[in-house]
């Protein structure tokens, strides 16, 4: 079955780095388009990112552009997210997700905080 | 950027309910429209796309309609399974958005 495992989410000061993967089994990765999505404790849910299924285009939040890229290896299977200048707004559960057919990750929880 | 106004932002409602939920575009989105299901501690779940396209294993209380700028969600006859936390998503363009959310709740 499909799976979408998240990892590298914790604590980090602000203004920190932080890099986050999702690693993906079950389905043909380098054909699916993915992204992020994000929910803050108790908030509603923000689209943070996309990357085309080849990597050739991405596409991000106006909350996030500048400070964080979205890439990924289709030789591993993986998605990523660099996160760069980290702030307390960034606190979130991160999930990644196909574009289609509905594939979701757990989430990794991210807490930006001095 | 495409603003998604959703509402309402909750409502209590009992088991065999008729409920609508609305999401309005800032700006015409076609039917670029999906409508998400999500319940405490879980990831989202799509139910419909297309604006009114249910998806496979969707029970078929779940509607969805409407275009360009007005979207509504229906589920006919609430079942106490329905109690979640339901969102919109515009894909019309990029940055993609979401609606604030509707908490559906037992009354």
């Amino acid at each position: 079955q499909v799976q979408l495992v998240e990892s590298g989410g914790g604590v980090v000061q602000p203004g920190r780095s932080l890099r986050l993967s999702c690693a993906a089994s079950g389905l043909v990765f380098s054909t699916y388009a993915m992204q992020w999505v994000r929910q803050a404790p108790g908030k509603g849910l923000e689209w943070v990112a996309l990357i085309s299924f080849n990597g050739g285009n991405d596409y991000y939040a106006d909350s996030v552009k500048g400070r964080v890229t979205i890439s990924r290896d289709n030789s591993k299977n993986t998605l990523y997210l660099q996160m760069n200048n980290l702030r307390t707004e960034d606190s979130a559960v991160y999930y990644c997700a196909t574009d289609r057919d509905d594939y979701w990750g757990q989430g990794t929880l991210v807490t930006v905080s001095s | 950027d495409i603003q998604m106004t959703q509402s309402p932002s909750a409502m209590s409602a009992s088991v065999g309910d008729r409920v609508t939920i609305t999401c309005r575009a800032s700006q015409g989105i076609r039917n670029y429209l999906a409508w998400f299901q999500q319940k405490p501690g879980k990831a989202p779940k799509r139910l419909i796309n297309a604006a009114s396209n249910l998806q496979s294993g969707v029970p078929s209380r779940f509607s969805g309609g409407g275009s360009g700028t007005e979207f509504t969600l229906t589920i006919t006859s609430l079942q106490p399974e329905d109690f979640a936390t339901y969102y919109c998503l515009q894909y019309n363009s990029y940055p993609l958005t979401f609606g604030g959310g509707t908490k559906v709740e037992i009354k």
